[in-house]
């Protein structure tokens, strides 16, 4: 089954460091660009990065410079997303995406990972 | 960065009717090789964002007719022909001409 299925919800206390999995099946993992978007509690999607599992190269938006770091296991067909420094404004549901070069659009999304920014 | 600016906010509609939400970009979203770089996603309420039209006006794989979409350079409009209750939720468009960015979202309700 094509599918991307992410890691569970997180609370955490601001100032920590969250690292969120999301796994590829059925597809092949090294030839789609996977991106991360965020939508916070009344607002919208927000672009976050994204990396090519391919060749690990990495682009993210310049928001989040210094404090998003994505990676990949490609023996486990995973990417990751972490997010440092956490402030109470990162709360939102992190989503991972898989990117359709032919239509230039996300084309398959996964579940979502509530994150959760509480002292 | 290319800012795309959806409207309305909110939109109330009447199951059977027509509805349509306006996506206006700050430059052209026309790349060289003639395809338009705008998509349109619905995320229905506690679901993931599903996409409904690539390429500006190409409906994805599995998405009803009554959708449909419209517009060349910098003005984009999602039209649906008569909506039903399963059409709720919020509406985005993202262009990919450029670093990706999305539209605020249009909510839809009955």
């Amino acid at each position: 089954q094509v599918q991307l299925v992410q890691s569970g919800a997180e609370v955490q206390r601001p100032g920590a460091s969250v690292k969120i999995s999301c796994k590829a099946s059925g597809f092949s993992f090294t030839s789609h660009p996977i991106h991360w978007v965020r939508r916070a509690p009344g607002q919208g999607l927000e672009w976050m990065g994204w990396i090519n599992p391919g060749n690990g190269n990495t682009k993210s938006s310049p928001k989040f410079q210094g404090r998003l770091t994505i990676s990949k296991d490609t023996s486990a067909n995973t990417v990751y997303m972490a997010l440092s420094g956490l402030r109470s404004d990162d709360t939102a549901i992190y989503y991972c995406a898989r990117f359709w070069a032919a239509g230039e659009a996300f084309d398959l999304w996964g579940q979502g990972s509530q994150v959760t920014v509480s002292a | 960065d290319i800012f795309l600016t959806q409207s309305p906010l909110s939109l109330p509609v009447t199951p059977g009717a027509p509805a349509s939400i306006s996506c206006k970009s700050s430059q052209s979203l026309l790349h060289t090789n003639g395809f338009t770089y705008l998509s349109w996603y619905l995320q229905r309420p506690g679901k993931s964002p599903q996409l409904l039209i690539y390429l500006g006006s190409r409906r994805a794989s599995g998405v009803p007719d009554r959708f449909s979409a419209s517009g060349t350079g910098t003005d984009f409009t999602l039209r649906i022909s008569r909506v039903e209750a399963e059409d709720v939720g919020v509406y985005y468009c993202m262009q990919a001409l450029q670093t990706l960015t999305f539209g605020g979202g249009t909510k839809v309700e009955i």
